[in-house]
């Protein structure tokens, strides 16, 4: 089982819709959880970061995780079509290395 | 002001070929890796410096060798080149509160 699974896609939806972009990893010694935005030709940025479980929302975006399930998501709302990119989704602990999921590539018709 | 820079943005080159990718950070980090991102988005860790040594070798190849001079810089030099060689190189540096990563804009590595 690979530690970070995460549905690769693509995923296209029409402008206004709320997006779900979703993660599972296998090593419960998880603590961060980060999601990072990459535009085509560009390098990833962070998006969002959370720790532990519970929500965190900025914005638009509102980030979860749920660790008895060791499952993460990310919401957008009311999507734009400048957030077609790349989602990668990339749970951590303090003594690990960062390993990221797949990527999920997301397209928001206009 | 650029935090994480790379040098060349792009490179095609032939089988066979010996190439190096820089990278220089300016965000004070202590720790600066190596990531390699194929045709399908998937970013693989390759290297990990921390304060000029390294930490994380995951497994590859030696042709591939890596090289930190001070804690800033983080240069990747690769031999005899391979078709597989092909991606895109990402520099990144590590820290601030969330210990998040920084990434540089890639180096996209062509082999013919």
């Amino acid at each position: 089982q690979k530690e970070v699974e995460q549905d690769p896609g693509p995923l296209s939806v029409p402008e206004g819709a709320i997006v779900s972009l979703n993660c599972t990893y296998s090593n419960s010694a998880f603590q961060y959880f980060m999601w990072y935005r990459q535009y085509s030709r560009k390098g990833p940025e962070l998006l969002m970061y959370t720790y532990s479980s519970g929500n965190k929302e900025d914005g638009r975006f509102t980030a979860q995780v749920d660790k008895s399930s060791k499952y993460i998501s990310l919401f957008i709302r009311d999507s734009q079509p400048s957030d077609s990119a790349t989602y990668l989704c990339a749970p951590y602990s303090s003594a690990s290395k960062i390993i990221f999921g797949s990527g999920t590539r997301l397209s928001i018709r206009p | 002001d650029t935090a994480v820079s790379q040098t060349p943005k792009y490179l095609v080159t032939q089988m066979g070929n010996d190439k190096s990718i820089k990278c220089e950070q300016n965000l004070g980090h202590d720790t600066m890796y190596w990531y390699k991102q194929d045709s399908k988005k998937f970013l693989k860790i390759m290297f990990s410096y921390n304060n000029k040594e390294l930490i994380i070798n995951e497994t590859v190849p030696n042709r591939f060798s890596p090289k930190s001079p001070d804690k800033a810089h983080l240069n990747l030099h690769i031999n005899s080149l391979e078709l597989g060689d092909s991606a895109v190189y990402f520099c990144a540096s590590r820290g601030g509160p969330t210990g998040e990563l920084f990434f540089g804009e890639g180096s996209r590595l062509t082999v013919l």
